[in-house]
């Protein structure tokens, strides 16, 4: 089925590991786009990519680092994860820009102990 | 600094009513004002988008209002039904790609 779809759905690992969150899209979108969500805060921008191989940071990059060697994939990773990152994290991707619709993908619920 | 302001944070209405979500931005770049609808364990979707250009768009129950003076949109659902309930987002955008902020959310409940 087209869309987008995010994995693993859950993960807990421990303070200081590496841990990778993928992305895949079917749509051939060009932007995609990588979201925290927290209590209070809503959804807050992480990076967001326009093309392959190009990408930008948003709102809240610290700690994280992004990488699209192909249009469909944008994988997230933490490098040195750290208990502040704990949060649920939405990728979304849209056709031609970020001023248009945007569609997301279900989550990755990120547990760091 | 909330680029987006939204309000109230939770929302309870009964069955056939009006919910009225609001939310209010500062950034005069900002030209697409989307909301979305999240249910718990899923990602939002959009529900409803409205451009600068006009006031007022509507989509079944779903009616954006746009106050570009006063740097304000809100959302109205007629008829409110328990299948409304979710928590909505709102959110504005500038052509450039970094920018695109959330609102806090609203969790709205509608009550049988």
């Amino acid at each position: 089925d087209a869309g987008i779809t995010q994995s693993p759905r859950y993960k807990i690992t421990e303070t200081g590991r590496q841990v990778t969150l993928m992305c895949h899209q079917t749509w051939s979108h060009s932007y995609m786009f990588w979201y925290r969500q927290d209590l209070g805060h809503g959804l807050r921008l992480i990076y967001y990519s326009a093309a392959a191989d190009i990408t930008d940071k948003g709102e809240v990059p610290d700690g994280y680092v992004v990488s699209r060697s192909k249009t469909e994939n944008f994988p997230l990773t933490l490098e040195s994860a750290t208990r502040s990152q704990t949060s649920v994290y939405f990728c979304a991707s849209s056709e031609s820009s970020s001023n248009q619709p945007q569609h997301f993908g279900d989550g990755t619920r990120l547990s760091i102990l | 600094q909330q680029q987006v302001k939204q309000s109230p944070q939770s929302l309870i209405v009964q069955k056939g009513g009006i919910s009225i979500i609001n939310c209010a931005y500062e950034n005069t770049a900002f030209d697409y004002f989307p909301w979305y609808q999240q249910f718990p364990g899923k990602g939002p979707a959009l529900l409803i988008a409205i451009r600068p250009d006009v006031s007022e768009k509507k989509e079944g129950r779903f009616t954006i209002s746009f106050n570009k003076s006063a740097k304000q949109f809100s959302l109205h659902i007629m008829d409110s039904q328990p299948g409304d309930s979710a928590t909505y987002f709102c959110a504005a955008s500038s052509p450039w790609g970094n920018q695109f902020y959330f609102g806090t959310g609203t969790s709205l409940t509608v009550i049988p």
